[in-house]
């Protein structure tokens, strides 16, 4: 059973600080990404990653970077908090076409 | 790059009735298209999904069409369920990135008892 795993579920920041949202896959997957959540817009792609140290750019990557310096480990930075970052942040892993997700993290930036 | 949009946002049926969620797809190659279905508070997960070379795949109660000349696809639910009642999304892999999965806005899918 595949299991994509989130650091946190919650997470409360103030605006200006620097965020880490860690992910973690056990299935050896070589694609991780990640997603945001908002009502309304669907899940929107941030950053994706085919390989170690290998990343690239989604559709909103403003204001977001990421690091994959291991295979199974993918992380999101907010370099800077604001409140329009204020989401739901879904990670996900893939070996070829089937997406499997992480459980998300709330994150609300105050 | 690749752009889906999904209707309609919201749907409401009665038990035992048939829903349909259709999207498009702007990128005309294409060639995945799967659909999750996210329960409140819990993970998107895979319930469907047709490649470019099908035109039609079931699965139970659930199927997925895919018509490539219109660049749209739709799901099918028949004899709806409460258990249905869910957050549905349709996703597309473009063409340049076999991998990434761009998707729709979702449906709000309530089925009435």
């Amino acid at each position: 059973d595949v299991k994509v795993t989130q650091s946190s579920r919650y997470l409360v920041k103030r605006t200006g600080e620097k965020v880490f949202l860690e992910c973690v896959q056990d299935m050896d997957h070589e694609n991780m990404f990640w997603y945001r959540q908002d009502p309304g817009l669907g899940l929107r792609l941030i950053y994706f990653s085919y390989d170690v140290k290998m990343k690239e750019k989604g559709d909103i990557p403003e204001g977001y970077s990421v690091s994959r310096e291991k295979k199974e480990r993918f992380s999101l930075i907010l370099e800077s908090a604001s409140t329009n970052q204020t989401s739901m942040y879904l990670c996900a892993s893939s070996l070829t076409s089937e997406a499997f997700f992480g459980q998300g993290t709330r994150l609300t930036v105050v | 790059g690749e752009n889906v949009e999904q209707h309609p946002s919201t749907l409401s049926v009665q038990e035992g009735d048939s829903a349909v969620i259709k999207c498009t797809y702007s990128d005309s190659a294409s060639n995945y298209f799967p659909w999750y279905k996210q329960e409140l508070g819990k993970r998107p997960q895979l319930i469907i999904d047709i490649r470019s070379n099908v035109g039609e795949k079931k699965d139970q109660r659930i199927a997925v069409t895919l018509n490539k000349t219109a660049k749209h696809f739709s799901l099918h639910i028949t004899e709806t369920q409460p258990e249905d009642s869910a957050v549905y999304f349709c996703a597309a892999s473009p063409a340049d990135s076999s991998y990434k999965l761009i998707f729709g806005s979702g449906t709000r899918l309530l089925v009435r008892p």
